[in-house]
């Protein structure tokens, strides 16, 4: 089983939807998670950080982890042409953990239609 | 806003060449890495490092790979002897401490092995 699983997509969706992106890891020792959008050719940008379990919200962004699933989720509210580009959860159980190193899933490619 | 700089945007090298890539991470950070992503495939990590050495590498960090921080300010990324399956997106990534695990990324250097 891979460390990290993200649906590649694409997922396309009409403007103003709801979006909702997901993960799933096996590594108990995870603790902090992230998401980062990433356009073409550009480095990966940081939208969300949670630690631990528990729901976190920034604008139209809602982080979700569910430490007890290995489950996490991030929704879009109100989706906008500007949001199309491809989002990666990353994922790591900090310095002194067996999982210090931050890995990523490999992306889900998202398509907001006008 | 403070960011990671990577220079240069692009490079172009035959194989059996030396390279290295540029990077200034944020000022006040601690930890930094370098991640490389191949066209199409998930951001993959190459090593950490702090306190002037590294801290853990991969398995794709092999003894053709060596990372350095000549001054208080550049952390570079050599290859010693590039290959064709070189060619990549590498991106250099920096964190202010482990406490909050918030990885901020460069745009990245797109190196072309040829």
């Amino acid at each position: 089983q891979k460390e990290v699983e993200q649906d590649p997509g694409p997922l396309s969706v009409p403007e103003g939807a709801i979006v909702s992106l997901n993960c799933t890891y096996s590594n108990s020792a995870f603790q902090y998670f992230m998401w980062y959008r990433q356009y073409s050719r550009k480095g990966p940008e940081l939208l969300m950080y949670t630690y631990s379990s528990g729901n976190k919200e920034d604008g139209r962004f809602t982080a979700q982890v569910d430490k007890s699933s290995k489950y996490i989720s991030l929704f879009i509210r109100d989706s906008q042409p500007s949001d199309s580009a491809t989002y990666l959860c990353a994922m790591s159980g900090g310095w002194y953990s067996s999982a210090s190193k931050i890995i990523f899933g490999s992306g889900t490619r998202l398509s907001i239609r006008p | 806003e403070p960011e990671v700089t990577q220079t240069p945007s692009h490079q172009v090298t035959q194989m059996g060449q030396e390279v290295i890539l540029r990077c200034v991470p944020i000022s006040n950070h601690l930890y930094f890495y370098w991640y490389r992503q191949i066209l199409g495939q998930k951001v993959e990590f190459l090593v950490s490092f702090y306190n002037n050495e590294i801290s853990e590498k991969s398995e794709i960090f092999d003894d053709q790979f060596s990372v350095e921080r000549p001054d208080g300010s550049n952390f570079t990324l050599k290859i010693r002897s590039t290959k064709l399956e070189d060619s990549a997106m590498y991106f250099c990534a920096s964190i202010r401490d482990r406490v909050e695990e918030k990885l901020f990324f460069g745009s990245g250097t797109q190196l072309s092995v040829l």
